[in-house]
């Protein structure tokens, strides 16, 4: 039974497209996360959401929006899918905000042709 | 600007040797600090942490040092085993938020 589950696990889309990436956590955490983990393999926050609301924007551009419709899930939706949004996404839950385990998902392979 | 550094892309130790992995960070407002492995395709998996309000963090095999006044921080991992071959990332817990390196790949030579 997975603890943070992302779908889907490969996305393949051309220029322009908007696409979604469903998380969601089944352990009764608060916090959950987007992370992009880009060519150069450096893990980057993009956005942290505690109990459904936003605390924290890594100036993402806006063509990025995350929705929590409850705290046990965080989606991403990006609009006009551009060549350098290809990467890695991972979300992440925790208990709480900051210092306390995080729990990765297996990753969501998004490649823009 | 990164925070958090790994400055060794790569590392490959003997099986039954002990390895070294380091860390160091620039903002010393961080308070809590973790490391995590990453087999390919996979999701980052959480593997030891260590307060700022300690030095080290031992579990089995693996052990976390931790070097206020340095800004750093060390994995040892003893004895090396050839499952361990994987990439090591180190992470800095800020405010509400957890800064990464950029990894160490360890390769176990069996």
């Amino acid at each position: 039974d997975t603890a943070v589950s992302q779908t889907p696990k490969y996305l393949v889309t051309q220029m322009g497209n908007d696409k979604s990436i469903k998380c969601e956590q089944n352990l009764g955490h608060d916090t959950m996360y987007w992370y992009k983990q880009d060519s150069k393999k450096f893990l980057k926050i993009m956005f942290s959401y505690n109990n459904k609301e936003l605390i924290i924007n890594e100036t993402v551009p806006n063509r990025f929006s995350p929705k929590s419709p409850d705290k046990a899930h965080l989606n991403l939706h990006i609009n006009s899918l551009e060549l350098g949004d290809s990467a890695v996404y991972f979300c992440a839950s925790s208990p709480s905000p900051g210092n306390e385990k995080l729990f990765f998902g297996s990753g969501t392979q998004l490649s823009v042709l | 600007d990164q925070q958090v550094k790994q400055n060794s892309p790569s590392l490959s130790v003997q099986e039954g040797r002990i390895s070294i992995l380091n860390c160091d960070y620039t903002n010393s407002m961080f308070d809590y600090f973790l490391w995590y492995k990453k087999y390919p395709a996979e999701g980052p998996t959480f593997l030891i942490s260590i307060s700022s309000i300690k030095d080290k963090n031992e579990d089995g095999r693996f052990t976390v040092f931790l070097n206020k006044s340095a800004k750093h921080l060390s994995l040892h991992i003893v004895p090396s085993q050839p499952g361990d071959s994987a990439v090591y990332f180190c992470a800095a817990s800020g405010t509400y938020k957890y800064i990464f390196g950029t990894g160490t790949r360890l390769k176990v030579l069996a």
